[in-house]
């Protein structure tokens, strides 16, 4: 159990561009979230998997967003045609239903946008 | 409306002193509450946690209370060391859906003296 891993550590883009992040969650754990995380704030949850089905997004996630989990493995997180407002830690987190719902996440992802 | 919060921002303690740091939510169906750490530059790692049929949970060194009639979470520290220095988040859930989807507070970062 090497933790939950996520891909790459910093990104800096320009505006416009579209960007993409990888997620490996503890290989035994069936359920992925996706949380958002600026300077000085709590994370906010943006989605999350139960295997491979998407099964909640929240209103923060625009279209621009969309987010896979093709084999119940590991996930990506797209962001297109990214905008100032996009700059943020994108974290990860798996856990395992009956848990008691805890939820261990990854470094994350730190996201410029320029 | 549902929220989770801290009441103070920034909580500054001396070494071997212990550490309270306190949390309000508004979600009187809350069932499930986790305090999680985080370091600069990392993902929250866990630290406690307690479902709400409890008022008190005991850790290493670290305490959880809970109390339902004024929805107030407190995390106690024991003889703080430099190590805790970090933003502590509380964060909360609700069994309804048991999307172990959670909701986090601001945060409080604890500085800890030498």
């Amino acid at each position: 159990d090497t933790g939950v891993s996520q891909n790459p550590r910093h990104k800096i883009t320009k505006r416009g561009q579209n960007v993409t992040f990888r997620c490996d969650p503890i290989s035994e754990h069936n359920r992925l979230y996706w949380y958002r995380q600026t300077l000085g704030q709590g994370p906010e949850f943006l989605t999350y998997f139960q295997n491979e089905a998407q099964l909640e997004k929240s209103r923060l996630l625009s279209d621009r967003f969309s987010a896979e989990r093709p084999k119940g493995s590991f996930s990506t997180l797209e962001i297109q045609r990214t905008e100032q407002g996009d700059s943020a830690m994108y974290l990860c987190a798996s856990s395992w239903t009956g848990a008691n719902e805890k939820l261990f996440f990854g470094s994350g992802t730190q996201l410029s946008v320029l | 409306g549902e929220s989770v919060g801290l009441h103070l921002p920034t909580l500054s303690v001396q070494e071997g002193d212990n550490s309270i740091i306190n949390c309000a939510y508004s979600n009187s169906a809350s069932d499930y509450f986790i305090w999680y750490k985080q370091e600069s530059g990392k993902g929250p790692q866990f630290i406690i946690d307690i479902r709400s049929n409890m008022d008190k949970r005991q850790g290493q060194r670290v305490t959880v209370l809970l109390n339902k009639t004024v929805k107030h979470l407190s995390l106690q520290i024991a003889a703080t060391q430099p190590g805790d220095s970090a933003v502590y988040f509380c964060a909360e859930t609700h069994g309804s859906g048991n999307t172990g989807k959670l909701i986090f507070g601001q945060g409080t970062t604890l500085q800890v003296k030498p």
